[in-house]
């Protein structure tokens, strides 16, 4: 069983730039959650989706959207990036109970 | 609104000895309670959780945790630490309601560290 897998590991980018994160379930698991985690900080919850649908939001502005796909794997999208979205990106799948954590995508915005 | 305090920014224990960080929820129904570990530049390893029944609740690498409602706590402890144990430690509440995952609320983290 791989767990649930983040894409890419770590990037850099510039301010108003977008970018894309992609998440892959562990088998069996058909929820995703988006988190993201600065620096010294706990995470804070983004969204989760289910059946491709957006079921929970966070305290996130809009610029921060995502999407689910039919095999469960999931992206986190973040327009018009700001410095302080410079984060810790984590990745969760569920099926009902407990959420498992990706090893997280390190985003830089300089 | 859910919120979980973790009092303890940061704790060293000597090796051998035994530890206990302090976790405390305020949720408005029946809370679902997680214990997560991080090493540095990692993701969040689930250490043990609890969702009903006995309040004391065991999960890997020895640790255990005990859920008092009557304190709105969830502390983790463990009898003898290890070296391998020096990590970030996470409270986490989340809700119950519908069976299903739903979002999680985390602490600001304790850092555990481990003195041979």
């Amino acid at each position: 069983d791989a767990g649930v897998t983040q894409s890419p590991t770590h990037l850099i980018k510039t301010r108003g730039q977008q970018v894309t994160l992609r998440c892959s379930p562990k088998s069996g698991h058909d929820t995703v959650s988006w988190y993201q985690q600065a620096l010294g900080q706990g995470p804070q919850f983004i969204f989760q989706y289910y059946e491709e649908e957006e079921r929970q939001r966070g305290n996130f502005p809009d610029r921060f959207s995502g999407h689910q796909f039919p095999n469960y794997s999931s992206e986190l999208n973040v327009n018009a990036l700001l410095l302080g979205d410079s984060a810790l990106y984590l990745c969760a799948s569920s099926h009902r109970t407990e959420q498992y954590f990706g090893p997280g995508t390190r985003l830089t915005v300089t | 609104a859910q919120s979980v305090t973790q009092p303890d920014i940061h704790i060293t224990v000597s090796e051998g000895a035994s530890l206990e960080l302090r976790c405390n929820y305020s949720y408005g129904a029946t809370p679902y309670l997680f214990w997560y570990v991080q090493s540095p530049g990692q993701g969040l390893q689930l250490l043990l959780k609890y969702f009903s029944g006995d309040t004391l609740v065991q999960g890997i690498k020895g640790f255990e945790a005990e859920f008092k409602r009557s304190q709105s706590s969830f502390n983790l402890r463990k009898p003898s630490v290890h070296w391998s144990d020096a990590a970030e430690y996470f409270c986490a509440v989340g809700g119950g309601n519908t069976g299903t995952a739903s979002k999680l609320t985390f602490g600001t983290g304790t850092r555990l560290q481990v003195t041979l």
